[in-house]
């Protein structure tokens, strides 16, 4: 158990629909990562979190936005969704936002858009 | 070409066998991270890396910065070992992935 919490653990929805992914990071972490997982792609960065603050940016869609709150848990919104978006989410944090700091993983959130 | 290329893809093993999956990356980093991903999907960190080897237990992990090549060894494999093997490296950007290497040991 890597004390990242991810919910919720599965969700299925009909494509043009908006869902929201959340993610709490282990205790004393200030970093949140979000990263997506397909079958053709593998694992892509899609955005990080800083202790509230957007701090770095990847291939993230424009459909898609996230936010971090003061208490340091996070969201993922997805929204019109398509089937492409179908994947595995997956959340990570770090203590600090430094280029060399281990990540812990959580345990993923499985979207199937139908 | 990709940043982060690791081979094999596919890998089959016998119980007991030494295993080496390879890490090429073509950028510069400041570290790099060995990856487990389990059949049911979870992912959990294996090694961080900037320099040198790391041990732990029966997997090792050894980086030559000046070659861009990363190694996983695994002694004495086991079932249990049955996993994909993804390498990570960080440079400009929080992590940059390979697509991983698929392990099956057979007992």
């Amino acid at each position: 158990d890597s004390g990242v919490t991810q919910t919720p653990k599965h969700l299925i929805t009909a494509t043009g629909q908006r869902v929201t992914l959340r993610c709490s990071p282990r205790s004393g972490d200030l970093s949140v990562y979000w990263y997506q997982q397909s079958l053709d792609q593998g694992l892509q960065f899609l955005i990080q979190y800083y202790n509230g603050e957007e701090r770095a940016k990847g291939n993230i869609l424009e459909r898609f936005s996230a936010q971090q709150f003061p208490d340091l848990h996070s969201e993922l919104n997805l929204s019109s969704l398509e089937l492409g978006d179908s994947a595995l989410y997956f959340c990570a944090s770090s203590v600090v936002s430094g280029r060399s700091n281990e990540q812990f993983f959580g345990p993923g959130t499985r979207l199937t858009v139908l | 070409k990709n940043e982060v290329e690791q081979s094999p893809q596919n890998l089959t093993a016998q119980e007991g066998e030494f295993i080496t999956i390879n890490c090429s990356y073509s950028v510069g980093i400041s570290a790099l991270h060995w990856l487990q991903q389990h059949p049911g999907g979870g992912i959990v960190s294996l090694f961080m890396l900037s320099s040198g080897k790391k041990k732990h237990g029966r997997l090792i992990a050894t980086i030559n910065i000046q070659e861009k090549h990363s190694s996983l060894h695994i002694t004495a494999s086991h079932p249990r070992d049955s996993a994909v093997y993804i390498c990570a490296v960080r440079g400009n950007t929080p992590l940059v992935f390979g697509k991983g290497t698929r392990l099956s040991v057979i007992a």
